[in-house]
């Protein structure tokens, strides 16, 4: 079965600390994408990164980097230097692409990040 | 805006009643995905169209809840006889097939609210 384990339900930080979010995934597909979605107050899901089964690469965007380990099911994100703006509930989400369910996410409870002053 | 587009934004009903939601989606997107949202939770996954074919719905689709897309276009999104379980935020996205799973872009979502 597919599953998406934040296991860190809320995390609170001073402005300018690192901070990294946990993601563990669970799924028997060898194809699948795994993705990050920042959902602010104001509700709508806003999309950070997509990432392929097959790229095992590190990827930093900014103060944003990623940190993908098929070996432990695992798509880490943190945020260097976090700023009040950060603050905001962060999902990861998986897609399997085999079978007839392309694309439709399948999302952790997410993790509530506040970055205080 | 080009965005996707949700409306109304929040909607309070009496139990019993019936309510219908719009999502019109970036306009170049063939795929167009309806969740529900409660709190504290992440986006589950309700159904799914392909231009105007709905291929997938999820068992959280009761037999109270249908979606249609009829032109390939806008989505609705109808539960009949609602109940006080249905509250939650519903959101829809939209995404091109062109590129494998490539990302959703989500809507700012309806808020239901059920008395």
């Amino acid at each position: 079965a597919q599953k998406v384990t934040q296991a860190q339900t809320e995390i609170s930080v001073v402005e300018k600390e690192d901070v990294t979010l946990d993601c563990v995934y669970e799924t028997r597909d060898t194809t699948y994408y795994l993705f990050w979605y920042k959902q602010p107050p104001s509700g709508e899901l806003v999309f950070l990164i997509r990432r392929n089964s097959f790229d095992e690469q590190n990827e930093i965007s900014g103060r944003y980097s990623w940190n993908f380990q098929k070996s432990t099911s695992s798509f880490n994100f943190t945020i260097t230097a976090s700023q009040v703006v950060d603050s905001a509930v962060y999902f990861c989400a998986l897609s399997e692409a085999d079978g007839g369910s392309q694309g439709n996410l399948i999302f952790g409870k997410g993790t509530k990040l506040s970055v205080k002053p | 805006d080009t965005g996707v587009s949700q409306d109304p934004r929040h909607k309070i009903t009496k139990r019993g009643q019936n309510v219908t939601f719009r999502c019109d989606p970036i306009s170049e997107h063939n795929r167009l995905y309806w969740y529900r949202q409660t709190l504290g939770q992440g986006p589950e996954f309700l159904t799914y169209f392909q231009n105007e074919a709905q291929l997938e719905k999820s068992r959280l689709l009761s037999d109270r809840f249908s979606a249609e897309r009829p032109k390939g276009s806008f989505s609705t999104l109808e539960i009949q006889r609602t109940e006080q379980g249905d509250s939650a935020m519903y959101l829809c996205a939209s995404s091109l097939d062109r590129v494998a799973n490539t990302e959703a872009f989500f809507g700012q979502g309806t808020r239901l609210t059920v008395v």
